[in-house]
């Protein structure tokens, strides 16, 4: 099984700051890596997919990158609406989530 | 607008059964494959089995293969997941999730339901 890591958790940064979580997966797995959103309550949400595309209506402030092993997600601008916990999903075999970052509002 | 909506779970002794249902609507159910998706409390999501879009290829994580059975009546606009030899450990919330990219299952989860709780316990 290919296993995520993903730091930091938890993240607690200010509105307006710029923030990166960070996924890692334990062999190479391309690009085949998305990220979700979870919100208290609420189903995952889909916010990146193939590493670096946003779907159709998250803001243009998410943006992930990253290919191989090494993937990142990127808040350019924290809103208190982003207040939630970040999964990564690798597809490469069979799905296998990450661990979550839970972030937080300074 | 994509609608996805569970329904089945509840309260279950350890190896007992349960069957959920999924009830689509707002896309062409048939042109898409579908998953199950669990989470039990305060953990991350969990993978647990997929199907291809006309009922063809069906996958199950190590976990719950030989004990959940993944299907699908296209007619219907349905998704199930019968669930067999329930354990503790399957306590969880259900989500059943569309793909994203068509019949084929790629495993990227683009729509989820609400959720179906399942409580496995005596």
């Amino acid at each position: 099984d290919i296993q995520m890591t993903q730091s930091p958790s938890p993240l607690s940064a200010s509105v307006g700051d710029r923030v990166t979580i960070t996924c890692q997966a334990s062999q190479d797995i391309s690009n085949y890596l998305n990220w979700y959103q979870q919100k208290p309550g609420k189903a995952p949400k889909l916010l990146i997919y193939d590493a670096s595309n946003l779907q159709t209506g998250v803001p243009s402030r998410f943006s992930g990158s990253g290919s191989g092993t090494d993937f990142s997600l990127t808040i350019s601008s924290l809103q208190p609406e982003d207040v939630a916990t970040y999964y990564c999903q690798q597809y490469d075999s069979l799905p296998f989530f990450g661990p979550g970052t839970k972030v937080e509002i300074k | 607008e994509v609608q996805l909506l569970e329904s089945g779970g509840g309260l279950v002794q350890p190896g007992g059964s349960l069957r959920l249902s999924c009830a689509a609507s707002g896309f062409t159910f048939f042109n898409y494959a579908m998953s199950w998706v669990r989470q039990a409390p305060g953990k991350g999501p969990e993978w647990v089995s997929g199907i291809g879009g006309s009922g063809g290829g069906t996958y199950y994580a190590d976990s719950v293969k030989g004990r959940f059975t993944i299907s699908r009546d296209n007619s219907k606009k349905t998704l199930y997941l019968q669930m067999n030899s329930l354990r503790d450990e399957d306590t969880a919330v259900y989500y059943c999730a569309k793909e994203r990219y068509g019949v084929v299952v790629v495993n990227t989860f683009e729509y989820w339901g609400q959720g179906s709780l399942v409580i496995v316990s005596s």
